[in-house]
């Protein structure tokens, strides 16, 4: 069964250090997410992703993130300069179409967990 | 704006007791999605229903049951006889029709003693 996929599981950086986090959404899949998760807490929206933009993004998603799709595989969020605050599970999610026409749940992947020292 | 309330943080039951997991949604959308998820300890977020707006039919598979009411606005979620492998948290969420941005609730920590 097609799954969404992300590396690294675990990733542990220095504030202020750069980290990307890579994404493998399944392949026939058009619209592709970044969620967050800080410890305890609820799940959280960052930002959706169609057609190569970026088509919404959460109060969240600041200057310091960007996500991009470099190889028409890979779905990718990078964090700048990073803050012990961006210490959470990111969970990326794909899906196959929008609006009244999906009929799909939502794909996610196992999760990033970032830790930021 | 879209919110989903799961007004009870943690519930502990005795195995083979049954437990409703509530969830009430805000939305001014006619057309929406509502779905439920399981996470256990492990970490993974584990799809177990996606329900559409205009389908109040309530569903049930297995030991699972979900009511959906939208009088109330609610999508409670029953598991019958529970067990200890159900022991994890359990988010609803919400989603517009006209994007697929998910809102999740705050999450029910469902503990099932032996």
């Amino acid at each position: 069964e097609p799954e969404v996929t992300q590396t690294p599981s675990h990733q542990v950086t220095q504030m202020g250090q750069e980290v990307i986090l890579r994404c493998v959404p399944i392949s026939n899949h058009l619209y592709f997410y970044w969620y967050r998760q800080i410890l305890g807490q609820k799940v959280e929206f960052l930002v959706s992703f169609y057609n190569n933009e970026i088509s919404e993004k959460s109060e969240i998603f600041d200057d310091q993130f960007s996500v991009e799709r470099p190889d028409g595989s890979n779905f990718t969020l990078k964090i700048r300069s990073t803050k012990l605050e961006d210490s959470a599970m990111y969970f990326c999610a794909s899906f196959t179409s929008k609006g009244l026409v999906s009929y799909n749940e939502q794909f996610f992947g196992p999760g990033t967990r970032l830790t930021v020292l | 704006a879209q919110k989903v309330t799961q007004a009870q943080t943690e519930i502990s039951v005795v195995e083979k007791e049954d437990v409703t997991l509530d969830c009430v949604y805000e939305t001014r959308d006619t057309t929406y999605y509502l779905f439920w998820y399981k996470q256990p300890p492990s970490g993974e977020l584990v799809f177990l229903i996606r329900r559409n707006s205009f389908d109040e039919q309530n569903e049930i598979s297995g030991r699972y049951s979900w009511n959906f009411q939208k009088s109330t606005s609610s999508f409670n979620f029953t598991i019958t006889a529970s067990q200890v492998v159900d022991s994890a948290v359990y988010f609803c969420a919400l989603s517009e029709a006209w994007d697929n941005d998910m809102r999740f609730g705050a999450g029910t920590r469902l503990t099932v003693k032996p």
